[in-house]
């Protein structure tokens, strides 16, 4: 079993519409990670979070230590927004894990 | 400017062979690192330096190894190329490691062994 779920693990939506992503994992961490990865294949840091929520534009990031979960939400999605988010903990133990992502498209 | 850079992009070679990718960061971080995704996409850490220190060492085969001349550069050595080896490389760079702020990644080093 991977330390880090993600679901859904594909996720399609009309554009305009509110989108969450979840993350949950196992360990202990000391930050958790949401990553975009583009269709061509670059990746880009959207948060690096330890606790409560975080803000950027449309994109909001929440992180419940208690419950080990994370979610990321997407306001007003648009086809832009389309790629692969990835969860990812940097745990306690000095190690770094990834969930396999989630796929989005937004149609116009 | 390119913030994290990888060189060669694309590199296609024979098993057996020895390969090196190369990675330059002009951030100021103290941290590198390389990173593994297979064919299914699937992201994993192979090795973290600090200020050329090497402090994440995963379970990777011996074959890869490592090299930080300095803070800016961490390059990746891969002796005796496998079919399993095929990936994409991903170097990045945060301030501190791990927890030490984002991580900027770079464009990735698409690896196919024939």
């Amino acid at each position: 079993k991977n330390e880090v779920e993600q679901s859904p693990q594909n996720l399609t939506a009309q554009e305009g519409e509110f989108i969450t992503i979840n993350c949950s994992y196992s360990v202990g961490i000391s930050a958790l990670h949401w990553l975009q990865q583009h269709p061509g294949g670059g990746i880009v840091s959207l948060f690096m979070l330890s606790s409560g929520k975080k803000k950027h534009g449309r994109l909001i990031a929440t992180i419940n230590i208690q419950e080990k979960h994370s979610s990321l939400h997407i306001t007003a999605s648009h086809p832009r927004d389309s790629a692969v988010y990835i969860c990812a903990v940097a745990s306690t133990g000095n190690q770094f894990y990834f969930g396999t992502g989630t796929s989005l498209t937004v149609i116009p | 400017d390119t913030a994290v850079s990888q060189t060669p992009k694309y590199l296609v070679t024979q098993m057996g062979n020895d390969k090196s990718i190369k990675c330059e960061q002009n951030l100021g971080h103290d941290t590198m690192y390389w990173y593994k995704q297979d064919s299914k996409k699937f992201l994993k850490i192979m090795f973290s330096y600090n200020n050329k220190e090497l402090i994440i060492n995963e379970t990777v085969p011996n074959r890869f190894s490592p090299k930080s001349p300095d803070k800016a550069h961490l390059n990746l050595h891969i002796n005796s190329l496998e079919l399993g080896d095929s990936a994409v490389y991903f170097c990045a760079s945060s301030q501190a490691p791990l927890v030490g702020g984002e991580q900027f990644f770079g464009p990735g080093t698409r690896l196919t062994v024939l």
